[in-house]
């Protein structure tokens, strides 16, 4: 059956370091993959797009790596803040459809 | 307006009535996505419409559940009879591309079902 599973539930770490989350994939042959961040209440908002061809993508302090043999995508934050606490989740589009894992709920403590 | 409009954000249904939610995308966007969002849990694909053609309803868990979108642009998640079970978040997303895969998702902040 196809899959997508995000690393934890849950990660906590401390103001200034880098948070990686995990996202793995199972029986899906993604052309793209995104990123998308979400606050309690409120919709998912899109972070990064990166394609099957594409090792890795940056954006500010946000960094995303696309493994299609290991079938792993990894999320970096670096210099994290308390205002980057949130949901993350990965997104992975087949065909017409994009589907989401379950989400990491980060946490950076001051 | 500027983002993807939901209303109701919140509704809270007796078990058995039927309930309408809608969607009102970004102007001009093709792609039209409904997703069911259980607390703690990723969004959940539930439809697909590009345009007024609904080419994906794969996700739709029941035949109690109905997306319309006559006019390509507002789209309507109807629930008939609903259950408990049927209490989640649905989220309506659009997209200007033609397939989900060439276009970030814009999300509505969601209307939040409660079954009594």
């Amino acid at each position: 059956s196809q899959k997508i599973e995000q690393n934890s539930e849950a990660l906590n770490i401390q103001e200034g370091k880098t948070a990686t989350l995990t996202c793995n994939y199972t029986n899906y042959s993604p052309a793209y993959l995104q990123w998308y961040r979400q606050d309690p209440g409120r919709g998912p908002v899109f972070l990064l797009l990166i394609r099957e061809n594409e090792k890795e993508k940056r954006k500010e302090r946000l960094k995303v790596t696309f493994d299609t043999t290991l079938k792993q995508s990894l999320f970096h934050i670096t210099a994290s803040q308390p205002a980057d606490s949130a949901t993350y989740l990965c997104a992975l589009v087949d065909g017409n459809d994009m589907r989401f894992g379950a989400g990491t709920r980060l946490t950076v403590k001051p | 307006g500027a983002g993807v409009s939901q209303s109701p954000r919140y509704k809270v249904a007796k078990r058995g009535q039927d309930v309408a939610l809608r969607c009102d995308p970004i102007s001009g966007h093709v792609s039209l996505f409904w997703y069911q969002q259980a607390l703690g849990q990723g969004p959940e694909f539930l439809t697909y419409f590009q345009n007024e053609a609904q080419l994906d309803k794969s996700g739709l868990p029941s035949d109690r559940f109905f997306a319309e979108r006559p006019e390509g642009s507002v789209s309507t998640l109807k629930i008939q009879r609903t259950q408990q079970e049927d209490s989640a978040v649905y989220l309506c997303a659009s997209s200007f591309s033609y397939r989900a895969n060439t276009g970030e998702l814009f999300f509505g902040e969601g209307s939040r079902l409660t079954v009594l």
